[in-house]
């Protein structure tokens, strides 16, 4: 089974400074799709990003941008601006092309936002 | 808005007696899932939907089992709870299931098992 690695369990940044949160995973397969996902105190999980393996250009949304690493498998969230309301948990996640419904998620990473 | 609903936000219940969790979502999708959250873990898939058919992961234990009596709702049954179940249970749904789609989750229920 893939597995997926957030090696910092807890974060701190400073408002309106950038953060970075590393992710790396482990598999065989190359086609693949990552995913950021967002879930603030007490609330729903919701995406923040999502990256095509087959795709080399890093996606970006708005203040939220990747560094997508296939050959190192590495995905790194980089916030930028950071606000108070990116306080939350981020879960790095990984979804087979091919199998399809079974999401891998990492361990998280819990951000805190200094104002 | 449309949204995925879980009720209820937080479930108490004993050791050995049966507890129902519910999802409910006003998104029209398919697929409707189940994921188990241990406390720092990473979440877990148990079981989806798609549409009426029912899809076990392999190392789902038979404790848990799952309903789906029409497309906005699906429930989590507990048979037999026991200590080690206690966790975040997190209902997501996709449109069609396909392996590019984002799934849409609910804000999950706690589930404590004295």
């Amino acid at each position: 089974a893939q597995t997926v690695t957030q090696s910092q369990p807890e974060m701190s940044v400073q408002e309106a400074e950038t953060v970075t949160l590393s992710c790396t995973y482990d598999t065989s397969e190359s086609d693949y799709y990552l995913f950021w996902y967002k879930q603030p105190p007490s609330r729903q999980m919701i995406l923040v990003i999502r990256q095509e393996a087959y795709k080399q250009q890093n996606a970006t949304e708005n203040r939220f941008s990747v560094n997508f690493q296939k050959a190192a498998k590495s995905f790194s969230l980089k916030i930028s601006d950071s606000q108070l309301g990116d306080a939350a948990m981020y879960f790095c996640a990984y979804r087979s092309a091919k199998t399809g419904n079974q999401f891998y998620f990492g361990t998280g990473t819990s951000l805190t936002v200094i104002p | 808005d449309a949204m995925v609903i879980q009720n209820p936000r937080y479930q108490v219940t004993q050791f050995g007696k049966p507890v129902t969790l519910s999802c409910s979502q006003t998104l029209n999708h398919n697929v409707m899932y189940w994921y188990q959250q241990k406390s720092s873990q990473a979440p877990k898939l148990l079981f989806h939907y798609y549409d009426k058919d029912f899809n076990n992961e392999a190392d789902t234990p038979d404790n848990f089992q799952s309903r789906r009596p029409n497309t906005s709702f699906c429930f989590l049954d507990i048979r037999s709870p026991g200590l080690g179940d206690a966790a975040m249970y997190l209902c997501a749904t996709s449109r069609f299931g396909g392996t590019q789609e984002t799934q849409y989750f609910g804000p999950g229920t706690r589930l404590l098992v004295l």
